[in-house]
């Protein structure tokens, strides 16, 4: 069985806060790992891949992989309300798996 | 270069009757992935196909659920004799290949509302 698990969340954290995301797996044949976002009413959008261990930056996200722990997690720099979206984490181990996702919501 | 297409948007249907929602995958791309979306969760897998070939089916239920991908045509899911637990957001998804490394494209999504 291919599981994905995310923090249940919601999480809430003010503007200009890091927002942490937290993803894990249970396949350890996995080679990539995805982080899509996806506003309410809206199709997912891809946000970042990270395909080996250690940190990948792109602007204000950052997502890390340790494919010891089976974990991934996204960081998101000085948090903005239009961040406020659910975050999916995905998995492709041949094929993509999904987590049921974190809600964030970024406070004026 | 148009994206991932799915149609309809929006289908109502009364419960026992066929629902069938279609995704074009974007050009050039030979993997499609539908989901399945309750309000509020995430993206529940229901099956992979390749051009005439269904390679990963194990998210989908066992009866009234159907998936193809022709050689020519849109990816088509059927789901016969609908209930109100079918109510729900399907999103298909292409990719270009089987390439694990590969990111998915999605469509908008068909939202079915079972009466």
């Amino acid at each position: 069985q291919k599981e994905v698990e995310q923090n249940s969340g919601p999480l809430s954290v003010p503007e200009g806060a890091i927002a942490s995301l937290n993803c894990t797996y249970s396949d350890r044949g996995s080679q990539s790992f995805f982080w899509y976002r996806q506003y309410s009413g809206k199709s997912p959008e891809l946000i970042m891949f990270i395909y080996s261990n250690g940190d990948k930056e792109d602007g204000r996200f950052t997502a890390q992989l340790n494919k010891a722990s089976q974990y991934v997690s996204l960081l998101i720099r000085d948090s903005q309300p239009s961040d406020s979206a659910t975050y999916l984490c995905a998995v492709n181990a041949g094929d993509m798996r999904f987590g049921a996702g974190t809600r964030l919501t970024v406070k004026p | 270069n148009a994206g991932v297409m799915q149609n309809p948007r929006h289908l109502v249907r009364r419960r026992g009757q066929e629902a069938r929602l279609r995704c074009s995958p974007m050009k050039g791309h030979s993997h499609v992935y539908w989901y399945r979306q309750l309000p509020e969760e995430g993206l529940k897998f229901m099956v992979y196909l390749q051009k005439e070939n269904i390679i990963d089916e194990s998210g989908m239920p066992k009866e009234r659920f159907s998936a193809e991908f022709p050689k020519e045509g849109p990816s088509i899911l059927r789901i016969q004799q609908v209930v109100r637990g079918d109510s729900a957001a399907y999103f298909c998804a292409s990719s270009p290949t089987q390439d694990s490394t590969g990111e998915l494209f999605f469509g908008e999504g068909s939202r079915l509302t079972v009466l």
